[in-house]
């Protein structure tokens, strides 16, 4: 069935240091892809999505390239901020259902 | 302000009883959903529902039911018949069911059995 691999964490980055976040999918067809952030004691919220090959998302700074090659979806942010420490999730989704296939998460701790 | 609201934030339930979670939407979407989230793991779908009267299984859905009699609310009732609910519980909703809709979640209810 479809899953989605993240890399574990924790991972731990000075302020402005470059984050990579790597996600790697199987689904049968051509999902649409998503990177949700969860902050302490909160639910999710979307960062970014890309719904074809070769799009890119990007929000706050953070961008990711669905790679279809290479079913990919890595996640990427030029300098970090302690405001971005937060659990990072991967996710895939398609049909009609709704349903969404969620990473186990990558934890980010970002220090001062 | 637009938003989904969980409550409670934390209940305690002692084993063999049933619990009944609430998920409240103000944001006029037709699909919600009901996912369960563990330490280390990602989130994993409990049931789902498309329309007012209308709910589907989701991947984990024994010991849970859920009931959709309008269109804001969607509450979950974790049943005695779960074996392992101590878990964070969240509630999600999107204008529709395609994948590409954007779900938007509730802050959560953590869910201790002792």
């Amino acid at each position: 069935g479809d899953s989605v691999t993240q890399m574990e964490g924790p991972v731990t980055l000075s302020e402005e240091a470059f984050l990579t976040i790597n996600c790697t999918y199987t689904a049968t067809g051509y999902p649409s892809l998503f990177w949700y952030v969860q902050y302490p004691g909160e639910g999710l919220q979307l960062l970014l999505k890309a719904t074809k090959a070769d799009d890119k998302g990007s929000n706050k700074g953070f961008e990711a390239t669905y790679r279809k090659e290479t079913t990919s979806f890595h996640l990427e942010k030029g300098s970090v901020q302690v405001s971005d420490s937060a659990v990072y999730f991967c996710a895939s989704g398609s049909g009609n259902t709704g349903k969404l296939i969620f990473g186990q998460g990558t934890t980010l701790q970002v220090k001062p | 302000d637009g938003g989904i609201t969980q409550s409670p934030k934390y209940l305690f339930r002692k084993e063999g009883q049933n619990v009944t979670l609430s998920c409240e939407q103000n944001l006029n979407h037709d699909a919600m959903y009901w996912y369960r989230q563990d330490p280390g793991q990602g989130l994993r779908l409990i049931y789902y529902s498309q329309i007012v009267n209308d709910f589907q299984k989701g991947d984990i859905a024994e010991g849970y039911s859920v009931s959709r009699e309008k269109k804001e609310s969607f509450p979950l009732t974790v049943t005695s018949a779960q074996k392992n609910p101590t878990a964070f519980y969240l509630c999600a909703s999107s204008v529709g069911l395609a994948v590409y809709n954007e779900q938007f979640f509730g802050p959560g209810t953590r869910l201790t059995v002792l």
